[in-house]
């Protein structure tokens, strides 16, 4: 199957600084970039849609002044979490798709523990 | 509204049998349906999908089959074997090549030597 592969695997911050989680296609030319929460024991929470070139859709309850993400190229897009807070500590993933195809591969996931 | 329920979210099955992991959704516009295979602080992992044109998919020793009247699907997996507890996650898709996928629960196989 395809690759996709995330930056870090794991952050530690401080409170009120920023983090950038990259995803990445490795084998394939991804136009649309999905990025996801999982709080434990629940299922992946979907956070925004993101397609290349074009600015990203939020679902209803993501700031997205809080959480940017960027989808520059057809092979990686950026999560950006600003000025975190504890309560932003969670296990993020990121998924990609092809064009044309129904298929979405995920990254390993990213754990933020924000101190 | 839950588009896609997957009712049990534990299962246990002895190694060798089968095991059979069952998902159901609601909404009759979802053409395209996926299972993954999840660890704990891992990204889910691809099995197996099949479109709504086809009632089963096979692949080695995983097997989906769809009943679209129904709205019913399920995977199979024979010989069940320790290496796949796991949980379970089935996701549909439809309409745009946009749409994100939408995910069941999870069920979380456990397969008992």
């Amino acid at each position: 199957g395809a690759v996709v592969s995330q930056h870090p695997s794991r952050v530690i911050c401080k409170s009120g600084t920023s983090v950038k989680i990259e995803c990445r296609s490795l084998d394939f030319q991804a136009t649309t970039m999905f990025w996801y929460r999982q709080f434990p024991k629940k299922s992946l929470m979907l956070m925004a849609t993101s397609n290349e070139g074009s600015k990203a859709t939020y679902e209803q309850g993501v700031e997205k002044d809080k959480f940017l993400i960027n989808h520059a190229s057809l092979t990686l897009s950026t999560l950006t979490v600003t000025s975190a807070h504890p309560e932003d500590s969670s296990f993020y993933i990121c998924s990609a798709r092809g064009a044309g195809y129904d298929t979405q591969y995920f990254g390993p996931g990213t754990r933020l523990t924000v101190l | 509204d839950q588009q896609v329920k997957q009712n049990s979210p534990s299962l246990s099955v002895q190694e060798g049998r089968i095991s059979i992991l069952n998902c159901d959704y609601t909404n009759s516009m979802f053409d395209y349906f996926l299972w993954y295979k999840k660890y704990p602080a891992e990204g889910p992992t691809f099995l197996i999908s099949i479109s709504s044109i086809k009632d089963k998919n096979e692949d080695g020793r995983f097997t989906v089959f769809l009943n679209k009247s129904a709205k019913h699907l399920s995977l199979h997996i024979v010989p069940s074997q320790p290496g796949d507890s796991a949980g379970y996650f089935c996701a549909a898709s439809g309409g745009s090549g946009n749409t994100p996928l939408v995910f069941g629960k999870g069920t979380r196989l456990s397969v008992i030597a």
